[in-house]
């Protein structure tokens, strides 16, 4: 494990359905993101929290809804989904820095989210 | 809005050649270079950085170059084995002092 653990790692939905993804970190990270990798694309950058507060939102369709209850958990709420956000959803943490910018981000193992 | 290109999209070496990466940024902010390995069904990790005032860190196989001029970097893979196959990212800090921004990704075959 690398610090951050999403859940669950695969998740098969409907359209219809709603589900959410779970990303939790114990890194005393402040900083959370989520992206979307498609096969053979490369990462999209979907959302960013800083210090829980919403500081990024990619022109992400509504259907995707994140959540960041505090700084250690980050969630995705999934409605109505479409086949083509089929992908693997990434959760990344990191350190925010007062000074310089040496910051390694650590990633989740993913999501692999499948909509028929 | 800020880019790392990255290349090539995809390169095939044979076990001890050396795999070459290169990644160019785009504006005059340089602070911090990570390169991130991505194995099949994993998220990335973390493989190897370097900051400015440096122009060459090495660990182990893996070197990364930085040529501020051209305002370039490369992460030289020497001796390259079959398990260093995978998608390599290069990325940039770009002035942020926390958001990173990815290049498109190098997948890296190593044939045995």
């Amino acid at each position: 494990e690398t610090g951050v653990t999403q859940t669950p790692r695969h998740l098969v939905m409907g359209m219809t359905n709603k589900k959410s993804l779970k990303c939790e970190q114990h890194l005393g990270h402040n900083a959370m993101y989520w992206y979307k990798q498609s096969a053979k694309k490369p990462l999209e950058l979907m959302f960013v929290y800083n210090f829980k507060e919403q500081t990024e939102n990619n022109s992400v369709p509504s259907r995707f809804s994140p959540e960041c209850p505090n700084s250690s958990h980050l969630f995705l709420h999934l409605h109505t989904l479409q086949p083509e956000d089929s992908a693997l959803y990434l959760c990344a943490s990191s350190q925010v820095l007062l000074t310089g910018s040496e910051n390694g981000y650590t990633f989740g193992s993913g999501t692999r989210l499948t909509v028929v | 809005q800020q880019q790392v290109k990255q290349s090539p999209q995809s390169l095939i070496v044979q076990k001890g050649g050396i795999s070459i990466i290169n990644c160019a940024y785009e504006n005059t902010a340089f602070d911090y270079f990570p390169w991130y390995q991505q194995f099949p069904g994993k998220g990335p990790a973390l493989l190897i950085a370097i900051r400015p005032d440096v122009s060459e860190k090495k660990e182990g196989r893996f070197t990364i170059s930085f040529n501020k001029s051209a305002k370039q970097f490369s992460l030289h893979i020497m001796d390259s084995q079959p398990g260093d196959s995978a998608t390599y990212f290069c990325a940039w800090s770009g002035g942020s002092n926390y958001k990173l921004t990815f290049g498109k990704g190098t997948l890296l075959t190593v044939n045995p």
